[in-house]
């Protein structure tokens, strides 16, 4: 299985903040890397497919880099909503695997 | 817009087989190139892929839980659904739907899953 692990595991920022994520897959898995956000008592949200695709509706602060095995997800601004747990996940073959999830609490 | 419901019994006991259904709302879910997945997670903890089917019928499923897990395709009631086997406390979590959608660049294709259900808790208990 490909394992997948992000950086931090937790987060505290301001609102304005520039706030960076990353995600480290155990082999490289081209751009088959996506992005989601989950607030509790929710289903996770598609943000960003293909390592940087902003998905239709998310806002365009949210941006993604990276192939092979380094990825980031940027939240250029941090808006009050964006408070949430961030999930990456590889779609390169199966098992598909998620990250363990980087928690974005308020300072 | 397409929209994805969970049902099924909320609790369930120990040994038994864990059945969900996910009902597929505002589009086939037999075309277009999608899979259907399943992916569950305990409380408090992180997201794991259980399995999918594709619209043709084949399925992919987790090695950790393949001898157990059976997905499949009912293309009449628009619905996939999950059976659990022999279940124990550790399959005690929510359980999502999702859509797992293609998008195609030139040659190349990647998957994203666009369209998740609510979730429905399922306890394993006596």
């Amino acid at each position: 299985d490909i394992q997948m692990t992000q950086s931090p595991s937790s987060l505290s920022a301001s609102v304005g903040d520039r706030v960076t994520i990353t995600c480290r897959a155990s082999q490289s898995i081209s751009s088959h890397l996506n992005w989601y956000q989950q607030k509790a008592g929710k289903a996770p949200k598609l943000l960003i497919y293909a390592a940087s695709s902003l998905q239709s509706g998310v806002p365009s602060r949210f941006s993604g880099s990276g192939s092979g095995t380094d990825f980031t997800l940027t939240i250029s601004s941090l808006q009050p909503e964006d408070f949430a747990t961030y999930y990456c996940q590889h779609s390169y073959t199966t098992p598909i695997t998620f990250g363990q999830g980087t928690r974005l609490e308020i300072k | 817009q397409v929209q994805l419901q969970e049902s099924g019994p909320g609790l369930v006991k120990p040994s038994q087989t864990l059945s969900l259904t996910c009902t597929v709302s505002g589009g086939s879910i037999s075309s277009g190139s999608f899979y259907w997945s399943w992916i569950r997670q305990p409380a408090g903890k992180g997201l794991e892929w259980i399995g999918r089917i594709y619209t043709s019928g084949s399925t992919n499923y987790n090695p950790s839980l393949k001898s157990r897990v059976t997905i499949s395709l009912d293309t009449s009631k628009n619905q996939f659904s999950l059976k659990l086997s022999s279940v124990t406390a550790a399959d005690t979590a929510v359980y999502y739907c999702a859509r797992d959608l293609r998008y195609s660049y030139g040659d190349y294709y990647y998957y994203g899953m666009d369209v998740w259900g609510q979730g429905t808790t399922v306890t394993v208990s006596s």
